[in-house]
C-alpha cells in the first residue's frame, strides 16, 4: 500500500546533541509538510516543501531545518534539542493539484533527556 | 483570519447512541474542510472532507458531517457509537488559495460501554 513512513517512531537523545527524524513516501506527492504536536494539542506546521521549494512558518524556531533530497524523502533536523521540543512529530504528504486530503505518517515521538 | 473551533474538549456518549463532536469555522471564500481522527501514539487518519455539493458527507467506519454555511459548522456526526471510536479528534479548514490546513483545538470522544 502506498503510504508515509516515519523513522523512527520513538526517538531519544540528549540536551543539545543534535538529532534527525525522516519521512518517506511512495504516494509520489509533490508536497510534504512537518508538523509539531504536543500532548494531544492540535498539530503545529513548522514548514513544508512544494516539490523543493521550501517554505518556513515564521514561528519555526531556527533550530529546526529541513531537507527534502528527493520527492520521496524529507528530513527534520534538530539542531539542538532543547527539553521544550519533547513531542511528537508528524510527516504528511499531498498532491497540490488536487482536492485530496493530507496523508500523514505515524510520527515519531522525541524524548529528550 | 482562518480559524477553526472545537468548543468541547471531551464528548462522553454510551455504546450504541448517536454521537456528534461539534466544528465551526471562520473563511474568507467557500472552505475545504476535513475530519481527523488521531488513536494514541498515531498519526492522523482522515475520516472525511466537504470540498463542495451535497452537503452531508459520508465519510470511513460509519462517521457523516453535515455542512452547514448559514452556521458555519460541520458537525462530525455518527449513529451509533462503538467503543473503538474512542479517540482524538481534530476538525480542519483549508482556505482558497492556501495550502495549509488550520486544526481546530481537538475533541477527545470517549464511548462507554
Amino acid at each position: 500500500d502506498a503510504m508515509v513512513i516515519q523513522n523512527p517512531r520513538y526517538q531519544v537523545t540528549q540536551f543539545g546533541k543534535p538529532v534527525t527524524l525522516s519521512c518517506s513516501q511512495t504516494l509520489n506527492h509533490n508536497v510534504m509538510y512537518w508538523y509539531q504536536q504536543k500532548s494531544s494539542q492540535a498539530p503545529k506546521l513548522l514548514f513544508h516543501y512544494y516539490d523543493k521549494d521550501f517554505n518556513n512558518e515564521a514561528d519555526t524556531p531556527d533550530n529546526f531545518q529541513s531537507r527534502r533530497p528527493n520527492t520521496s524523502f524529507c528530513f527534520l533536523d534538530i539542531r539542538s534539542p532543547g527539553l521544550g521540543d519533547a513531542a511528537m512529530y508528524l510527516c504528511a504528504t499531498r498532491r497540490l493539484e488536487s482536492n485530496q486530503p493530507q496523508h500523514f505518517g505515524d510520527g515519531t515521538r522525541l524524548s529528550i533527556l | 483570519a482562518q480559524s477553526v473551533a472545537q468548543p468541547e474538549d471531551q464528548v462522553n456518549v454510551a455504546e450504541g447512541n448517536p454521537l456528534t463532536v461539534k466544528c465551526t469555522y471562520s473563511v474568507s471564500g467557500n472552505p475545504y474542510l476535513f475530519w481527523y481522527v488521531q488513536y494514541p501514539n498515531r498519526g492522523l487518519q482522515f475520516l472525511l472532507k466537504y470540498i463542495t455539493g451535497d452537503n452531508l458527507v459520508k465519510g470511513s467506519y460509519g462517521f457523516e458531517a453535515e455542512f452547514n454555511k448559514s452556521q458555519t459548522s460541520f458537525h462530525l456526526k455518527k449513529p451509533s457509537a462503538l467503543v473503538s471510536d474512542s479517540a482524538l479528534y481534530f476538525c480542519a479548514v483549508r482556505g482558497y488559495n492556501t495550502d495549509k490546513l488550520i486544526f481546530g483545538t481537538g475533541t477527545r470522544l470517549q464511548v462507554f460501554p
